[in-house]
């Protein structure tokens, strides 16, 4: 079983705050990174594919990198604003078995007003 | 583009019963998988497909079953429901291992 962790848990972060998220994995055998996006009530929505060393994504405010060496990932929010609230997941994929994907257990953002 | 659709919504089973959780996509897409969401817990893969007549197991395979007879269809098989699989469950396509995953709707299971 692959160890996809991710942190924090859970942010609290009032509004117009930036705020940043970890997602860890394994840094061996690597393959592609997806960052997703699920608001309460709904189905995650991806963000971004990260499938490269160096990888930086951006859409809006919402940015990620991707270090593949040291196995980790980080998602930033610039000004957050209420809309932002959802559980932010990761998922790797290794190229042992690029098949299977292995979600992190999610960080979620609360922004208040 | 209707995308990703489940069937049922939601239902009630007792345990012992079997039933056949719907998974339809139009986006003709090679992979499909089906996840598990436990309350305060991300997303179990339970099974999934790289193409028609292929599949292999997630991490979470005990008491399902599934097939993919189309590129279209991936059923999931629950034989002799149990209590702990009361859980959400989502089915989800992409086109390859590289590309995104598109989600259904989700169905809320409970077992009684």
């Amino acid at each position: 079983i692959l160890n996809v962790e991710q942190s924090p848990q859970s942010l609290h972060v009032q509004e117009g705050d930036s705020t940043n998220f970890t997602c860890s994995f394994p840094s061996s055998n690597f393959y592609a990174l997806h960052w997703y996006r699920w608001e309460t009530a709904k189905s995650p929505e991806a963000l971004f594919v990260m499938t490269l060393n160096g990888d930086e994504k951006k859409k809006g405010r919402i940015s990620a990198t991707l270090n593949t060496k040291e196995g980790y990932s980080y998602l930033y929010i610039k000004g957050s604003q209420p809309e932002d609230s959802a559980t932010y997941l990761c998922a790797f994929r290794s190229n042992t078995n690029a098949g299977k994907s292995t979600f992190g257990d999610g960080t979620t953002l609360t922004v208040k007003p | 583009n209707a995308g990703v659709t489940q069937t049922p919504k939601f239902r009630i089973l007792k345990i012992g019963q079997s039933m056949t959780l719907q998974c339809t996509q139009d986006m003709n897409h090679n992979y499909m998988y089906w996840y598990r969401q436990d309350p305060g817990m991300g997303l179990k893969l339970i099974y999934y497909s790289v193409g028609a007549g292929i599949t292999d197991k997630g991490e979470v395979p005990n008491g399902y079953n599934v097939s993919r007879s189309t590129t279209e269809d991936f059923p999931l098989r629950l034989e002799l429901a149990a209590p702990s699989q009361t859980s959400v469950y989502f089915c989800a396509s992409s086109l390859t291992a590289y590309n995104e995953q598109f989600f259904g709707p989700g169905t809320r299971l409970t077992v009684l």
